[in-house]
This record gives structure tokens, sequence and C-alpha cells, in this order.
């Protein structure tokens, strides 16, 4: 999975603590998708962003998450007043252009592992 | 909604033994179906992208093909290091996301 970088790998969030996770996406890759993937479930999606704007949002919850991807510096998923229920593997993909620009795949980092005690 | 099952949940081979992986899923206009390989604590790999059915995509080991209903992933001949979780996900007719299945656990026992 090399070009698609994660950080932090492994995140320790209180209940009621905020979790910041980044992702910087493949080189020449300005289309970016974050999935979730909770114990025992597949990946499902979050929100995709391009740069400088949020094109679907429909898989995030609508408290509590945001998502960004600025002009400079990487995507950041956020996660407000954490809950033991954000526990989950956090991914993020990155595709060259659009998925509705024709069906390039998209490629994944190794994820963010958030842990909320 | 589209929607992907994928079985079995888990599946022990030996190596040397072949198999295959099933892929069944619903959509509005198939735009591409997409096989992905998860190592523990990685994030999936690309393997390959169908587009139509009849289509089969080959690499090394490994033979994807597909029809309208379903995806298989042939395995021949696996080694231990095909041990992995295999995924299939499904882009449809004005997504902008995949719909992933459960997946698949195979282990290659040597």
């Amino acid at each position: 999975n090399a070009g698609v970088m994660q950080n932090p790998r492994h995140l320790v969030r209180r209940r009621g603590q905020e979790a910041r996770l980044r992702c910087s996406p493949m080189k020449g890759h300005s289309h970016v998708y974050w999935y979730r993937q909770l114990p025992e479930e597949g990946l499902k999606f979050m929100v995709y962003l391009q740069k400088e704007n949020i094109i679907d949002e429909s898989g995030m919850p609508k408290e509590r998450f945001s998502a960004e991807f600025p002009k400079e510096g990487p995507s950041i998923l956020r996660i407000q007043q954490v809950v033991r229920g954000d526990s989950a593997a956090y991914f993020c993909a990155s595709s060259p252009r659009g998925q509705g620009a024709g069906n390039q795949p998209q490629h994944f980092g190794d994820g963010t592992r958030l842990s909320i005690l | 909604e589209d929607q992907v099952t994928q079985s079995p949940e888990a599946l022990r081979l030996q190596e040397g033994e072949s198999s295959s992986l099933n892929c069944s899923y619903t959509v509005s206009g198939l735009r591409g179906l997409f096989w992905y390989r998860q190592d523990p604590g990685k994030g999936p790999e690309f393997l390959f992208t169908l587009y139509s059915a009849g289509e089969e995509k080959e690499k090394e080991r490994l033979k994807a093909t597909l029809t309208k209903k379903e995806s298989f992933l042939h395995i021949t001949a696996p080694k231990p290091e095909d041990s992995a979780t295999y995924l299939c996900a499904v882009l449809g007719q004005g997504a902008q996301k995949l719909v992933f299945g459960q997946g698949t656990r195979l282990t290659i026992n040597p």
C-alpha cells in the first residue's frame, strides 16, 4: 500500500476527547475517500472529497464527524467528543480522478486504528 | 441499494488445493467490480477490476471472472503466502463510493 499515507497508525482517546486522523493521497491523486471498518464488519463508505470540496458525505454521521481536504496539506477526518462506538479502523483511499470520470481503482492506506477508552 | 455478499466467510485449504471464492451482487448499473486483498493490520491492496459480464483477469495464481450476478475469484495451487482476507466491491451507476462485501478469510496450510 505504498503511496497513501495515514497517520497516526494507532490512536487512543478517552471518551469525550477529539480524534484527528490524517491522510496524504498518492502523488498525483486529488480525490480522497474515507471508509470505516468496524470489528467483524466490512468497509463502509463515509465521505468523498476533492481539494477544498466535499462531494459526497452520505455515509458520515451527521453529528460529531467532519472531514476536510484543504488546498495544501493532508485530508483530515475529525471526530469530536468520541464515544466507545467510534472504535474502529479508519481507512483512506485515493484516486487520480473521480469515479464518475472513469472506473479507476481506489488505492488504500494502511489505516488508523482508533481505540476509545 | 447496492449490495454485495461474499461466501464463504472463511475457507481453509491445504497448499496446492485449488478453490473459488464467490461474490454475489445487486447493483443499479454496474460500472466496475473490484477485488482487493487485505492482510492483517494493513489496508486493502488492489487486485483486479472487472467491467462487464464475461470478462476475466489473471494475476499469478488468481483469476477473477464476472457474470451479471456474481464474480468468482479462482485460486489455483495456492501457497501459504496467499493467506489473507479477499474483499469484493462494486461501483454502481452514478455512484462515487465503493460498496464492499464482508470478505472471505482464506487460510492456506503448508
